[in-house]
């Protein structure tokens, strides 16, 4: 069965500092990961997702991921972390079958001015 | 292009009661996925159905249930509400159904038990 672990349910950093969000997932098939970000009383929207096509991978507001296949990992980044980006970060991966998305628990991130 | 819908965006509820919430996906999809989010429990997948019938359930009691129409509309149904089923209430849908398609979520209904 798929899942995925989001390692700190907090994250700190200073404006213009490096983000990195850490998830790991869990799958025995090829997995397509995702990361949605969530604003206060909004729904979820999609920074990027890994479908297999490339290792890194790119998405909006200047947030990259890197899938590690020998590490298990789906790290989220972005250089440079803007006041705009706090809020809470979602890693998910397709379950088996393709008709649920399974998410970890989330990682609110925090920008200090 | 119109996003997810979802209304109402706020309900108050008695236990007790039951509430019927509602989903319209992005014209042109035909999947459309339920979940739960709560701070404890974080984001649950209720259910899913495409072209009106349920593909996947979650672990949730009888109590939760949904629907699909013709047009792709969903509802969800919540009785016997209990203090727990307050949450925010998220749909989804996804263009086809099949792998490899993200899903776009609505804005959420925000349910509150008392």
């Amino acid at each position: 069965a798929q899942s995925v672990t989001q390692l700190g349910s907090h994250v700190s950093v200073s404006e213009g500092a490096l983000v990195l969000l850490r998830c790991n997932y869990s799958s025995s098939v090829p997995p397509y990961l995702f990361w949605y970000v969530q604003y206060p009383n909004q729904g979820l929207q999609l920074l990027l997702k890994y479908t297999s096509a490339a290792t890194l991978v790119k998405g909006i507001n200047g947030f990259e991921a890197e899938f590690k296949k020998s590490e298990t990992s789906f790290h989220l980044t972005k250089p440079s972390a803007h006041m705009s980006d706090a809020a809470e970060y979602f890693c998910a991966v397709l379950g088996t079958g393709g008709f649920k998305t399974i998410f970890g628990a989330g990682t609110r991130l925090f920008v200090k001015a | 292009k119109a996003g997810v819908t979802q209304t109402p965006r706020y309900l108050i509820k008695t236990r007790g009661q039951q509430v019927t919430l509602s989903c319209s996906p992005i014209s042109g999809h035909r999947s459309v996925s339920w979940y739960q989010q709560t701070p404890g429990q974080g984001l649950q997948f209720l259910f899913e159905y495409f072209s009106e019938t349920q593909r996947n359930k979650g672990n949730f009691p009888g109590r939760f249930s949904g629907r699909q129409f013709s047009n792709s509309r969903s509802e969800m149904n919540v009785s016997t509400l209990e203090l727990g089923d307050s949450a925010l209430y998220l749909c989804a849908s996804t263009r086809t159904g099949t792998v490899n398609t993200e899903a776009f979520f609505g804005q959420g209904t925000r349910l509150t038990v008392v």
